[in-house]
């Protein structure tokens, strides 16, 4: 059993679309984060959400909007895709108050056109 | 704001060498981390660091941390060519389970 799944892993689509990334984790965790990790490897927080709570929320457009409905699960909803967006987008899961490890899923790599 | 930077970007080493990969960030903090990715994967968690003067070892790969330094180390002993991948380290800002991330170390070990 993957401890962390995201759906899609790839996704391909055109400027202006909208698209969202699922993510699920069956860890019993209670926490949950996005990162992007850009051409170069860099990885950035974007969000996290504590028990549906959203906690964290950096510098980010807008167009991201994170949605949690219950605490094993984290979306991700992107609206308008620009070219700046394509990325790997990996969801993560810890226990707050634990040791602070991440675990993370596979990754979903989008490519906007 | 918290800056978290690796030393070297990218390192090229041979098999049966020894080498450090190094790690300094800007602010207070004892939990540290590192992961390692291989290429198109996910993150892999290898060490988590959370108090001064904190060591783990597995297999060829230790890592240790020093708070006051602002310092964490990951040596490598008699690389093999497995251990290529893009290592990170990341710190812990102000113990609030957000993750800033180093810029990576790319290790390549040739024969």
């Amino acid at each position: 059993d993957t401890a962390v799944s995201q759906t899609p892993k790839y996704l391909v689509t055109q400027m202006g679309n909208d698209k969202s990334i699922k993510c699920e984790q069956n860890l019993g965790h209670d926490t949950m984060y996005w990162y992007k990790q850009d051409s170069k490897k860099f990885l950035k927080i974007m969000f996290s959400y504590n028990n549906k709570e959203l906690i964290i929320n950096e510098t980010v457009p807008n167009r991201f909007s994170p949605k949690s409905p219950d605490k094993a699960h984290l979306n991700l909803h992107i609206n308008s895709l620009e070219l700046g967006d394509s990325a790997v987008y990996f969801c993560a899961s810890s226990r707050r108050g634990a040791s602070g490890e991440l675990f993370f899923g596979e990754g979903s790599r989008l490519t906007v056109l | 704001e918290l800056k978290v930077e690796q030393n070297p970007l990218f390192l090229s080493m041979q098999e049966g060498k020894n080498y450090t990969i190094y790690c300094n960030y800007s602010t207070t903090s004892d939990r540290l981390y590192w992961y390692r990715q291989d290429p198109g994967k996910s993150l892999e968690s290898l060490f988590v660091l959370l108090s001064n003067g904190a060591v783990k070892q597995e297999g060829r790969l230790m890592a240790s941390l020093d708070t006051k330094a602002r310092l964490s180390t990951l040596h490598i002993t008699a690389a093999v060519h497995d251990l290529s991948a893009t290592y990170f380290c990341a710190v812990d800002m102000y113990n609030t389970d957000k993750l800033i991330f180093g810029t990576g170390t790319r290790l390549q070990v040739f024969p």
